[in-house]
């Protein structure tokens, strides 16, 4: 069964520090692999997209890592800021269509404290 | 600016109405997706459409109905409202980015069925 699971649930930390999410799924065959961040009460905004020939990238202070061989995947934020809090999503695609269907993860939702 | 557009954002309605979310972009993609999301869960595909007079049931099984006559508008249905369907509805649309099929969200639309 294809999946995507997120860890933690939720996390807290202190504004400007540093902290790594989870994502581990099952898809297969696997296409790419994005993460979102949806602030409350939003839709989902895109940070990054990799493919199985990636493992890592970056965008500003977040960094995805990709490992296809073990399928986990990892979003690091660097020195943290209140704006960070939002519930982050990890989603596979896998390459069984044209489209290729979406498998979303239940998002870590993080929370940054001054 | 291109962009997704969702109305209402926030809706209360009593038992047996009947509503339409409405859902436009500016984007020109011929992919067009409503996904329902609960607090703490995934998002579920429940309608999708890849052009004009095309549309599709996704993979969580709704009551609401969709239609899409223009490429930029895709409206969303229930003929009559019930608490079940209390839940955050997203709209999103897809173009292409390195050759995989990324989702750019509205804000969303927050119904609720007294």
């Amino acid at each position: 069964k294809n999946q995507v699971e997120q860890s933690p649930q939720s996390l807290i930390i202190l504004e400007g520090k540093n902290c790594t999410l989870q994502c581990n799924y099952t898809v297969s065959p696997f296409s790419n692999l994005r993460w979102y961040k949806q602030d409350t009460g939003r839709g989902p905004v895109s940070l990054t997209i990799m493919t199985f020939s990636e493992n890592t990238k970056s965008n500003g202070r977040y960094t995805a890592t990709l490992d296809a061989d073990t399928k986990q995947s990892s979003l690091h934020i660097t020195a943290s800021q209140l704006s960070d809090s939002a519930s982050y999503i990890c989603v596979v695609s896998d390459r069984g269509s044209t489209l290729g269907r979406l498998y979303f993860g239940r998002g870590t939702q993080l929370t940054v404290w001054p | 600016e291109a962009d997704i557009y969702q109305t209402p954002r926030y809706l209360v309605i009593g038992t047996g109405k009947k509503i339409t979310l409405e859902c436009s972009q500016t984007m020109g993609h011929d992919k067009m997706y409503w996904y329902q999301q609960d607090p703490g869960m995934e998002l579920h595909l429940i309608h999708y459409s890849y052009g004009v007079n095309s549309t599709e049931k996704g993979d969580l099984s709704s009551e609401s109905t969709v239609s899409r006559i223009r490429t930029e508008h895709f409206p969303l249905t229930l003929e009559s409202a019930r608490p079940s369907h209390t839940s955050q509805y997203l709209c999103a649309s897809s173009g292409t980015t390195s050759g995989a099929n990324v989702l750019t969200f509205g804000a969303g639309s927050r119904l609720t069925v007294l």
